[in-house]
């Protein structure tokens, strides 16, 4: 979707690496917001970050799961270890209520 | 606990066959509810929000319509391009996040 860049697409990772998952909102915005798709399920917030700052991180896995929104570069949810169960789309989103949120692409995660 | 239940979870409809997509929501303090249409491997696509109870909102063959429990989705006359999932979306007052429900996969067929 136009404005907000993620990447990689699609990424590949073994059971136990490392995966991260890069984010670039909106230009002029400076939060965003992660969303994880599973298989049949709908979309569910889990982080929401701000320049420097996580602001809401009520949704994220306690474990093996991070995020950062650094003052220079893009977002970056890191997933640590990964397993079968991470796989699933992730989505990224910045924006307002008054106009709505926009969404990435995605980065579809697979874990073989 | 908020909650949006979409239904149907999917529906077929012939070219020019109006029909309506159902979203019921329990939230406490809604601030707004949001319509989004997302096709295969691509991100959610905003349509609509809506803020309060009698609001309508239109565009193109798409209709939103909200009362204090839920929202509907009328799509009238659609045409094969407007298959896709459409997702309906909660925001409470005091959060930052958005609860979406599973979606209604609409296809249809010319």
């Amino acid at each position: 979707n136009a404005g907000v860049m993620q990447n990689p697409r699609h990424l590949v990772r073994r059971r136990g690496q490392e995966a991260r998952l890069r984010c670039s909102p909106m230009k002029g915005h400076s939060h965003v917001y992660w969303y994880r798709q599973l298989p049949e399920e709908g979309l569910k917030f889990m982080v929401y970050l701000q320049k420097e700052n996580i602001i809401d991180e009520s949704g994220m896995p306690k474990e093996r799961f991070s995020a950062e929104f650094p003052k220079e570069g893009p977002s970056i949810l890191r997933i640590q270890q990964v397993v079968r169960g991470d796989s699933a789309a992730y989505f990224c989103a910045s924006g307002a209520e008054s106009y709505g949120y926009t969404f990435g692409s995605g980065t579809r995660l697979t874990v073989v | 606990e908020d909650q949006v239940t979409q239904s149907p979870e999917a529906l077929r409809l012939q070219e020019g066959e109006s029909s309506s997509l159902n979203c019921s929501y329990t939230v406490s303090g809604l601030r707004g509810l949001f319509w989004y249409r997302q096709d295969p491997g691509k991100g959610p696509e905003f349509l609509f929000t809506l803020y309060s109870a009698g609001e309508e909102k239109e565009k193109e063959r798409l209709k939103a319509t909200l009362t204090k429990k839920e929202s509907f989705l009328h799509i009238t006359a659609p045409k094969p391009e407007d298959s896709a999932t459409y997702l309906c979306a909660v925001h409470r007052g005091g959060s930052e996040k958005l609860v979406f429900g599973k979606g209604t996969k609409l296809t249809v067929n010319p």
